[in-house]
């Protein structure tokens, strides 16, 4: 079956440091990924994707990784602020008429001041 | 901010009743998609509207139905209403590509 699962519940990290959430897919014919950023009381945040044909992708302070051969996405974080704090999570996405959105069940970042 | 607005924020019901939950799509966007998602939990795929017309549904009962407009804004509605339904509903529009826009999210309580 599809899934996209997280390998840590809760990441805790040092304001300044680098985050890396790490997240796992089993579909192998998934072509399109995003990770969101969900703060408490609102909707998720797009902050980055990457398509199947690339290994790597950067955006402002963050950076997304995908390694297909293994099924699975990173997201970078560089120095980390307290503002990352919230919940995030990778979601997949096979581009056939529908767009729906398989989302993991998330990873909580604090940020340690 | 992402222009998709959903109401009402909060909404209590008791188990039988019936909801409709409504969504205003970004301007320009003309899909609209709704996403279930439990306290702790990721969103879960409901179904998603194209051109007013259902594209594409996830595993959820047939008490789950919607609408969109032809402004494209959206209505989730649900019969029947069960404890477990209880959580947050979102929906997010879209365009020709894949990006999503969520919006706030109503928080719907089932007693």
């Amino acid at each position: 079956g599809e899934s996209v699962g997280l390998h840590l519940p809760t990441l805790s990290v040092q304001e300044g440091d680098n985050s890396i959430i790490n997240c796992a897919y089993s579909n192998s014919a998934s072509d399109y990924f995003i990770w969101y950023k969900q703060e408490s009381g609102k909707g998720p945040q797009f902050i980055i994707d990457i398509r199947s044909n690339m290994d790597k992708r950067q955006g402002q302070r963050v950076t997304v990784l995908l390694n297909k051969t293994v099924k699975h996405l990173s997201l970078q974080i560089a120095a980390t602020q307290p503002g990352d704090s919230a919940v995030y999570f990778c979601a997949e996405n096979k581009e056939d008429s529908s767009y729906k959105l398989i989302f993991g069940s998330g990873t909580r970042l604090l940020v340690r001041p | 901010e992402t222009g998709v607005t959903q109401s009402p924020t909060h909404l209590i019901k008791t188990r039988g009743q019936q909801v409709t939950l409504r969504c205003s799509s970004q301007s320009g966007h003309n899909t609209v998609s709704w996403y279930q998602q439990a306290l702790g939990q990721g969103p879960q795929f409901i179904f998603q509207y194209y051109r007013e017309e259902e594209n594409g549904r996830g595993n959820f009962p047939p008490r789950f139905s919607g609408l969109q407009f032809p402004n494209y804004s959206s209505e989730l509605n649900v019969n029947a209403l069960e404890l477990d339904d209880s959580a947050l509903y979102l929906c997010a529009s879209s365009s020709v590509s894949n990006e999503q826009f969520f919006g706030p999210g109503t928080r719907l309580t089932v007693l």
